[in-house]
């Protein structure tokens, strides 16, 4: 079973819109962190926004917040305001002690945000 | 930027030869993994070093192997290359492998593009 899902190949949205990129998760762990991290065009990969199990408010970075429902074992993350540049592919990840906490990662959602 | 830094940024070789990918983690990380993101294979998790040991393998052929050193630097190695070989690959670091491990954010650096003729 994937530990990781991302349901959203691709997405297409109109610059300004809000945008959520859809992340399930499986894990039995009690305490595990929720990443998302954003690959542009150019290649090199970067981190954006944590979320750990226990934490009781919604992790938010600047435009970037994360949607965590830990009933529903889903961490969407939600960017306000989209811009040209978050154009880019996105990744969701987990660590969990189940897998030794090494990284566990979906097989991402390409954004494209249209002008 | 992350603070990751590796080099080289491109490597374009031949099939059968050897080549060494460097990875200098950021300033005070003691952690440091390996990807490779290939587009058939995705993001694959190679190997993890702390402080100069190995801690976790993943997807790792016999083929490739890494190490630590004792200024954290840390160099992959590739060798008897196959054209299926071809892919990006990645180094982050962490600042550690104890206490909130769930919180251990890796950063990544940029990345080499390996291509394989």
């Amino acid at each position: 079973a994937q530990k990781i899902t991302q349901t959203q190949p691709g997405m297409f949205v109109q610059e300004k819109e809000a945008v959520t990129l859809d992340c399930t998760y499986d894990t039995s762990d009690q305490s595990y962190g929720l990443f998302w991290y954003k690959q542009p065009s150019s290649g090199e990969m970067i981190f954006l926004i944590y979320q750990g199990s226990y934490d009781e408010q919604n992790a938010t970075e600047g435009r970037y917040s994360l949607n965590f429902q830990k009933a529903r074992k889903s961490a969407n993350l939600v960017i306000s305001a989209s811009q040209l540049g978050d154009s880019a592919m996105y990744f969701c990840a987990m660590r969990e002690r189940a897998s030794n906490y090494q990284l566990i990662w979906g097989a991402g959602t390409k954004l494209i945000i249209k002008p | 930027d992350s603070g990751v830094t590796q080099t080289p940024k491109h490597l374009i070789t031949a099939t059968g030869q050897r080549v060494t990918l460097r990875c200098s983690p950021r300033s005070g990380d003691l952690s440091v993994y390996w990807y490779q993101q290939s587009l058939d294979q995705g993001l694959q998790f190679l190997i993890h070093y702390y402080n100069g040991e190995e801690r976790a393998k993943g997807n790792i052929l016999e083929r490739f192997s890494a190490q630590q050193f004792p200024d954290l630097h840390s160099e992959l190695n590739l060798s008897s290359l196959e054209l299926g070989d071809s892919a990006l690959y990645f180094c982050a670091s962490s600042p550690r492998t104890s206490g909130s491990l769930r919180a251990d954010t890796q950063y990544f650096g940029p990345g080499t593009r390996l291509t394989v003729l």
